[in-house]
């Protein structure tokens, strides 16, 4: 049982460049989440998608896209990264409704934009 | 937007020792959250909460929602050195599992 992963775990790349951050998990799940990790700032969410095609921004959604085109992936891209994108994002997935809707995490990507 | 006030911010106890860290919100919020996260990993969810005045416990772990539904407790008994790392609470003001709010977290360290 995979549950949910995130690939690349790690990541250096320039200001300027296109990044796109995995997240795939296995328990069917309706909603993922995408969640950025600063000093300071605790977890703050970016994206969430509560099925496959449907998506709503987030707290910090500027400078990031998403999509949802099957039900287990939630790919995040960072269409022209910028150095203030320097953080740990955290993908997490949950079922909907009642006592369902906790939210699961992944093992999170560290970014880093030079 | 929702702010959440978790506190304390750090704790240094001794082995042995209980915890208690709290969370306090602006708004009303329908579920309370606890979880863990230990250095390089994602959060783990530790307890969930759902109704107001709901205590719910997790072997040592101890939550409750509070009775405004604006707050929130954890407590641990008798810490051991695998409780170290960072709590956080989060909450939902909504039905559905659309996004959480997070506290700023409580960073645990423990004294042998």
């Amino acid at each position: 049982d995979a549950g949910i992963t995130q690939s690349p775990r790690y990541k250096i790349t320039e200001t300027g460049r296109q990044v796109t951050l995995m997240c795939h998990q296995t328990w069917s799940h309706s909603y993922m989440f995408w969640y950025r990790q600063d000093l300071g700032h605790g977890l703050r969410l970016i994206y969430y998608s509560a099925a496959a095609d449907i998506t709503d921004k987030g707290e910090v959604p500027d400078g990031y896209v998403v999509s949802r085109s099957k039900t287990e992936n939630f790919p995040l891209t960072l269409e022209s990264a910028t150095r203030s994108q320097t953080s740990v994002y955290f993908c997490a997935s949950g079922k909907a409704g009642g006592r369902a809707d906790t939210q699961y995490f992944g093992p999170g990507t560290r970014l880093t934009v030079l | 937007g929702q702010q959440l006030n978790q506190s304390p911010q750090s704790m240094f106890i001794q082995e042995g020792e209980d915890v208690s860290m709290n969370c306090t919100s602006s708004s009303i919020f329908n579920t309370w959250l606890w979880y863990k996260q230990d250095p390089g990993e994602g959060p783990v969810l530790l307890i969930a909460l759902y109704k107001a005045g709901e205590l719910t416990s997790n072997g040592r772990l101890t939550a409750q929602f509070g009775i405004t539904r604006k707050d929130s407790f954890l407590n641990i008994s008798a810490s051991i050195p695998s409780d170290v790392g960072i709590y956080f609470c989060a909450g939902r003001t909504g039905g559905g599992a659309d996004g959480l709010t997070f506290g700023k977290g409580t960073h645990l360290i423990i004294q042998p």
